[in-house]
């Protein structure tokens, strides 16, 4: 079957601080996957992606790096802001089909200040 | 503002009451979806459309949702019946093709 998940459901960090919230994904057709931010009471907001054909994608502060070998993804965020305190899902799309997103279940990430 | 918007944010309903939710897309946007989300867990697809045309229904989407997208533009989610298992939140994302989905803001639904 299909599935994504989290490593760890918490993640603190000091601001400052560079974070890393990591992600398993199980089936090895998975092509396509995204980061979304989710501050609560508000909608996942797309922060990232990267496709099967990269091991490595870089945006303004967060690097997203997909080692397909072991089917892991994780999110690096450089110099963590307060701002950046949210609930961080990984989400895919292909191994099912494209035409709907997979999210695992979230990782809350809160900076400390 | 230019991203998705849903209407109302926030809705508090009676068991048994019928509730109405509203989604307009990017306007350029083809492809819209509807996704349920509760406490602690990610979305979970329900439902989406290409232009007008619903092309594809998760098995979440019991007999008493019905979603429509008449003009190929906004989008409405209607819940029959409510049951209290349906509280939860109801997020929108609309897409150009198979790029990218973009999340609106959600409804709220809470079924006493």
């Amino acid at each position: 079957g299909e599935s994504v998940g989290l490593h760890l459901p918490t993640l603190s960090v000091q601001e400052g601080d560079n974070s890393i919230i990591n992600c398993a994904y199980s089936n090895s057709a998975s092509d396509y996957f995204i980061w979304y931010k989710q501050e609560s009471g508000k909608g996942p907001q797309f922060i990232i992606d990267i496709r099967s054909n990269m091991d490595k994608r870089q945006g303004q502060r967060v690097t997203v790096l997909l080692n397909k070998t072991v089917k892991h993804l994780s999110l690096q965020i450089a110099a963590t802001q307060p701002g950046d305190s949210a609930v961080y899902f990984c989400a895919e799309m292909g191994a099912a089909s494209y035409d709907k997103v997979i999210f695992g279940p979230g990782t809350s990430l809160s900076v400390i200040p | 503002d230019t991203g998705v918007s849903q209407d109302p944010r926030h809705k508090i309903t009676k068991r048994g009451q019928n509730v109405t939710f509203r989604c307009d897309p990017i306007s350029e946007h083809n492809r819209l979806y509807w996704y349920r989300q509760t406490l602690g867990q990610g979305p979970e697809f329900l439902t989406y459309f290409q232009n007008e045309a619903q092309l594809e229904k998760s098995r979440l989407l019991s007999d008493r949702f019905s979603a429509e997208r008449p003009k190929g533009s906004f989008s409405t989610l209607e819940i029959q019946r409510t049951e209290q298992g349906d509280s939860a939140m109801y997020l929108c994302a609309s897409s150009h093709s198979q790029d990218t989905q973009y999340f609106g803001p959600g409804t709220r639904l809470t079924v006493l």
